[in-house]
């Protein structure tokens, strides 16, 4: 599997976006980049997913780079309750099923 | 729906004891995963099935750990005997075979071996 690098730790202030990157240069290019949450004690949330274009739904935003070698991930009004670690993952699309989380980025929402 | 329900939330035991830890995917998923997370090694896959079968186990940690899923709406992570090293947070996820990887995870358990 491809591997990611993320921010440790993010900060944030409330009403404004949130744009968490991540970089993967060895992504193939059938590989999917995929975006989940972890709030403290739950268990993790998907965001969003995209292979190529540009991605939006009621969540997030998600930015990949022409070469598909980055992506960001935009929370664009981040709330209080956005405050997670944020998994960036690549991974195959509909018959491969391993997602490999990583350390992810903390991303702290600050009043 | 209820989404993926795992019991039970908190559970603790004493090393050597045999602990069990159980499942109810969402209706209508064909796949179920089992993940573990710790403060050192994060978030880490188990095991996943499919349609009750199990698939890849090459992350069970050893053979002290042994996943069952007996029909589409349960299956179980047993440990034993467990040990300290055995504490984390495991997590039970299903997703839909069709259409995207999606995996929607349940609340966990915490599980706290003395």
């Amino acid at each position: 599997d491809a591997k990611t690098t993320q921010p440790t730790s993010m900060d944030c202030a409330e009403g404004r976006a949130a744009n968490l990157p991540c970089n993967h240069s060895t992504i193939s290019g059938n590989e999917y980049v995929y975006w989940y949450r972890q709030i403290h004690s739950q268990g993790p949330q998907y965001i969003i997913h995209g292979l190529k274009n540009n991605e939006t739904n009621e969540m997030a935003s998600l930015i990949i780079t022409e070469d598909r070698k980055s992506s960001t991930l935009i929370l664009p009004h981040a709330t209080l309750r956005d405050t997670a670690v944020y998994y960036c993952i690549v991974g195959y699309g509909q018959g491969a099923q391993k997602l490999v989380f990583g350390q992810g980025t903390r991303l702290t929402i600050n009043p | 729906d209820a989404g993926v329900i795992q019991s039970p939330r908190h559970e603790v035991t004493e090393m050597g004891q045999e602990v069990t830890l159980r499942c109810k995917p969402i209706s209508g998923h064909d796949y179920l995963f089992w993940y573990r997370q710790t403060m050192m090694r994060g978030l880490e896959l188990l095991i996943y099935f499919n349609n009750n079968v199990p698939i890849d186990d090459s992350g069970m940690p050893e053979d002290r750990f042994s996943a069952k899923m007996p029909n589409a709406s349960f299956s179980t992570l047993k440990i034993q005997p467990s040990e300290p090293r055995d504490s984390a947070v495991y997590f039970c996820a299903s997703s839909v075979k069709l259409g995207t990887d999606t995996q929607y995870f349940g609340p966990g358990t915490r599980l706290t071996v003395l």
